[in-house]
């Protein structure tokens, strides 16, 4: 399968903490894409960063990716309850047809 | 932002009957749709890609007959589970890429169908 892993599956912490999520993907890609999906809607999607880009940020996200070593994270800083939600990541394979695989994704819950 | 709809937003039918989930981009023009299915506390799995004008892309393991998609408009694209069962129960997504979104491939995603079979 070329699906992504990502880890935790879970993550759980305290508002104001910041929350690291890590994916690692199979094939060389174009870029990697962040999303949120709170439990049971659509995804929201919450950053991009090209192949050649190494880091990222919007508002409280900051996102990593090392190519070489086939991974990205995503950190979230003074977390919020309303960040709860399921985080995935997305890569689209270099060569391909414009599709995105999806990683495993991290559930996070934060407690008030 | 662009905005892609999906119609029903849920659904339960009885075993053997077939159901149509509609996808459309509202205030953009997509050439690629995509259909993903979730199961519960899991991922998202890419079963086809939508052309509009030609016949989808099937991912390994998806059987087209089964889950047939039209891509009609640059609008809209429509799956239809065949004779559905209940291990078809799923939430079904689809996204949109907007044709005139840049270099940069964001695809914008529905809310999602869910799908019950009894």
């Amino acid at each position: 399968s070329q699906q992504g892993e990502e880890d935790p599956q879970a993550l759980s912490i305290q508002e104001g903490e910041n929350a690291t999520m890590n994916c690692s993907y199979k094939t060389s890609i174009n870029n990697l894409q962040w999303y949120r999906q709170n439990s049971g809607r659509g995804l929201v999607h919450l950053i991009l960063i090209r192949s050649n880009e190494r880091e990222k940020h919007s508002g409280r996200l900051r996102v990593t990716l090392d190519t070489s070593k086939k991974s990205s994270s995503l950190l979230i800083t003074a977390s919020r309850a309303a960040d709860t939600a399921s985080y995935f990541c997305a890569t689209e394979p270099r060569g391909g047809t414009d599709k995105l695989i999806f990683g495993t994704g991290t559930r996070l819950q934060v407690f008030p | 932002g662009a905005v892609v709809s999906q119609h029903p937003s849920w659904v339960i039918c009885k075993s053997g009957t077939s159901v149509k989930i509609e996808c459309r981009s509202l205030d953009f023009q997509a050439t690629t749709m995509f259909w993903y299915r979730q199961f519960p506390k899991q991922s998202l799995m890419l079963m086809a890609t939508s052309n509009e004008g030609s016949k989808a892309t099937y991912e390994q393991g998806v059987e087209k007959d089964k889950f047939l998609i039209n891509h009609a408009s640059l609008t809209l694209s429509t799956l239809t589970v065949t004779s559905a069962h209940p291990e078809d129960s799923s939430f079904y997504i689809c996204s949109a890429r907007d044709l005139s979104g840049g270099p940069y491939n964001e695809q914008f995603f529905g809310p999602g169908t869910r799908l019950t079979v009894l």
